[in-house]
């Protein structure tokens, strides 16, 4: 089974800090790497889609890149309405597994 | 507009039986493969079962393998999960989600029924 890690487990930023958060898999699984942001009380949000590609409507300070075991998201300029939880999640095909990272909550300073 | 509608949780005594629906709406069922994500209270999500848009491959995470049955209804537009022998370690929320057609990951998650399984 593939193991998803992230790093940092949580962190505060100022607003219009850069933040980085990484997020590594177990073995290759390529670019099938999705990242969500989920705020208190809602579902997952899915913002970037195969390591790097950004969901239509996601604002551009988002973005993400890496491939193979070893991937990056950023949010460039921090806004007060990125306070959440980001997950990574690699994905495969059934009957293989999918596995969600443990999250980095990002707060504000 | 894609709608998931999950229905079915509830409290449950450990050891008993459960079975969750989820009723979709917006999209063509059929034409996709559809998953359970699970969340449990301050934790993070966690992938259950899946299976694909004709039911021939469905897949279980090892802690529910064994123990849960996915399927699913083209006819109804329902994706239905079957939870037997259920834990303490069960309770979470459960999510209906739909996979995204040109990529494997998760495009649309309903608002999740939730389980709690305590005697």
């Amino acid at each position: 089974d593939i193991q998803m890690t992230q790093s940092p487990s949580s962190l505060s930023a100022s607003v219009g800090d850069r933040v980085t958060i990484t997020c590594q898999a177990s073995q290759d699984i390529s670019n099938s790497l999705i990242w969500y942001q989920q705020k208190p009380g809602k579902a997952p949000k899915v913002l970037i889609y195969d390591a790097s590609n950004l969901i239509t409507g996601v604002p551009s300070r988002f973005s993400g890149s890496g491939s193979g075991t070893d991937f990056t998201f950023t949010i460039s300029s921090l806004q007060p309405e990125d306070v959440a939880t980001y997950y990574c999640q690699q994905y495969d095909y059934l009957p293989r597994e999918f596995t969600f990272g443990p999250g980095t909550k990002v707060d504000l300073k | 507009e894609v709608h998931l509608v999950e229905s079915g949780g509830g409290l449950v005594q450990p050891g008993r039986s459960l079975r969750l629906s989820c009723a979709a709406s917006g999209f063509t069922f059929d034409d996709y493969a559809m998953h359970w994500v699970r969340q449990a209270p301050g934790k993070g999500p966690e992938w259950v079962s899946g299976i694909t848009w004709n039911s021939g491959n469905t897949g279980y995470a090892d802690s529910v393998k064994g123990r849960f049955t996915i399927s699913r209804d083209n006819a109804r537009n329902s994706l239905y999960l079957q939870m037997n022998s259920l834990r303490s370690e069960d309770t979470a929320l459960y999510y209906c989600v739909k996979v995204a057609l040109l990529w494997g990951g998760f495009d649309s998650w309903g608002l999740g029924t939730l389980v709690t399984v305590s005697s």
